[in-house]
């Protein structure tokens, strides 16, 4: 059963260009949440998304950057027209359905290897 | 503001040492969660706690909740020089949270042989 996929690992955008992240959950794992890491800092969390929908974007900025988990697909994040103070790893988890209805199940998060965008 | 915040920010130990790391939070929490991660990888999940428990171990690893506090501890027992790593607790708020786990900015543990 492999993990929590996320490519690419590495990638290098020019100011102004597009960056897309994407994800693929645990087999059988339909909620996907997205972080991001700065450099020395701990992970803040951007968004919570499920299967063609998005249940909490409190965490994402108000521009430039999006989500997206299709039916059928790895989830996306997108992060337009990048800008240096981008630069971060950006990590993926996913959960299985039924951890977001059991509030004290205790269940875990399990969370990617990490993209690590770098504009240069 | 972060919700955890570790303490301390890095420490420095040599291997058969013992390693504490705390951990405050502000709201009240359903549980607390222990990461350990190393450079350039991600995170890997070491322990989880809830908040009706007050202690928990797992291998050499034992954390402690004071809910009272608001604060958590991480003692790892007997370090090896592959525990050489950041820590970060990690916690969940209530029923619209789940899986939006609030981190703290982490300690830097070196265990050097």
């Amino acid at each position: 059963n492999a993990g929590v996929m996320q490519n690419p690992r590495h990638l290098v955008r020019r100011r102004g260009q597009e960056a897309r992240l994407r994800c693929s959950p645990m087999k059988g794992h339909s909620h996907v949440y997205w972080y991001r890491q700065l450099p020395e800092e701990g992970l803040k969390f951007m968004v919570y998304l499920q299967k063609e929908n998005i249940i909490d974007e409190s965490g994402m900025p108000k521009e430039r950057f999006s989500a997206e988990f299709p039916k059928e697909g790895p989830s996306i994040l997108r992060i337009q027209q990048v800008v240096r103070g981008d630069s971060a790893a950006y990590f993926c988890a996913s959960s299985p359905p039924e951890v977001g209805d059991n509030l004290l199940s205790g269940n875990t998060i399990y969370f990617g290897e990490g993209s690590w965008l770098t504009v240069v | 503001s972060q919700q955890g915040e570790e303490d301390p920010q890095a420490l420095s130990i040599q291997e058969g040492e013992n390693a504490t790391m705390n951990c405050s939070y502000k709201t009240s929490i359903n549980n607390l969660q222990w990461y350990r991660q190393n450079s350039g990888r991600g995170l890997v999940h070491l322990i989880l706690i809830r908040s009706n428990e007050r202690e928990k171990h797992s291998g050499r690893l034992r954390v402690t909740l004071d809910t009272s506090k608001k604060s958590s501890s991480l003692l790892i027992t007997a370090s090896r020089a592959a525990d050489t790593a950041s820590y970060f607790c990690a916690t969940d708020a209530g029923t619209d949270s789940w899986g939006k786990l609030q981190f703290g900015s982490g300690t830097q543990v070196v265990v050097t042989p």
